[in-house]
């Protein structure tokens, strides 16, 4: 994989129901890989920056996981909330040279929380 | 502790003029990088400046360019700006290399 995939592409979910969708990356010379959270209207907020291959991160309702070796990852958001409505990103950070280049971003998972 | 600026928030050129951009960002850090956003190609990176000198380049004709102060205050010009150029231009910042990014508001462009 030499681009950063996300999916899927766009997401309904019932209030209350838990979700999950995925990001894969390039696995050769990874560096980390990072989540935000872009809502209408707003900045892009991160929400996790992993590095470790089996990392677990949890904010709140929301985690991710990290496969290194095979080049996803996964977010997980439980219960979800009409607030929680927005397009989620991934973002890879390989290693060439003297240090990290510029993150790739995927193009996203828009979600849509239904009340 | 004030987040990233950016100015201005909004900008409308025509073909062919040249276009500056600001950003200002969290105080005390040094890494400040330059995103554009458009609907069919996602966020891409431009470039990354760390303490005054280019440490990263995106894909992007040398019409994009940069620069950064020594209060790590960063600017983005677009020279002969064509109609494609038009688009969202975010930039962060962010303290160290493993730490997440800052964004700021961005500036909409539209080259007419």
């Amino acid at each position: 994989i030499l681009n950063v995939e996300q999916s899927p592409q766009s997401l309904h979910v019932q209030e209350g129901d838990s979700t999950n969708f995925t990001c894969s990356f390039p696995s050769s010379n990874f560096y980390a890989l990072h989540w935000y959270r872009w809502e209408t209207a707003k900045s892009p907020e991160a929400l996790f920056v992993m590095t470790l291959n089996g990392d677990e991160k949890k904010k709140g309702r929301i985690s991710a996981t990290l496969n290194t070796k095979e080049g996803y990852s996964y977010l997980y958001i439980k219960g979800s909330q009409p607030e929680d409505s927005a397009t989620y990103l991934c973002a890879s950070l390989v290693y060439s040279g003297g240090g990290a280049d510029g993150l790739t971003f995927g193009k996203g998972t828009h979600l849509i929380i239904q009340p | 502790k004030a987040g990233v600026t950016q100015t201005p928030r909004y900008l409308i050129k025509t073909r062919g003029q040249q276009v500056t951009l600001s950003c200002s960002p969290i105080s005390g850090h040094r890494s400040v990088s330059w995103y554009q956003q458009t609907p069919g190609q996602g966020l891409q990176f431009l470039f990354e400046y760390f303490s005054e000198t280019q440490r990263n380049k995106g894909n992007f004709p040398g019409r994009f360019s940069g620069r950064q102060f020594s209060n790590s205050r960063s600017e983005m010009n677009v020279s002969t700006l064509e109609l494609g150029d038009s688009a969202l231009y975010l930039c962060a910042s962010r303290l160290a290399e493993f730490f997440e990014q800052f964004f700021g508001p961005g500036t909409r462009l539209t080259v007419l």
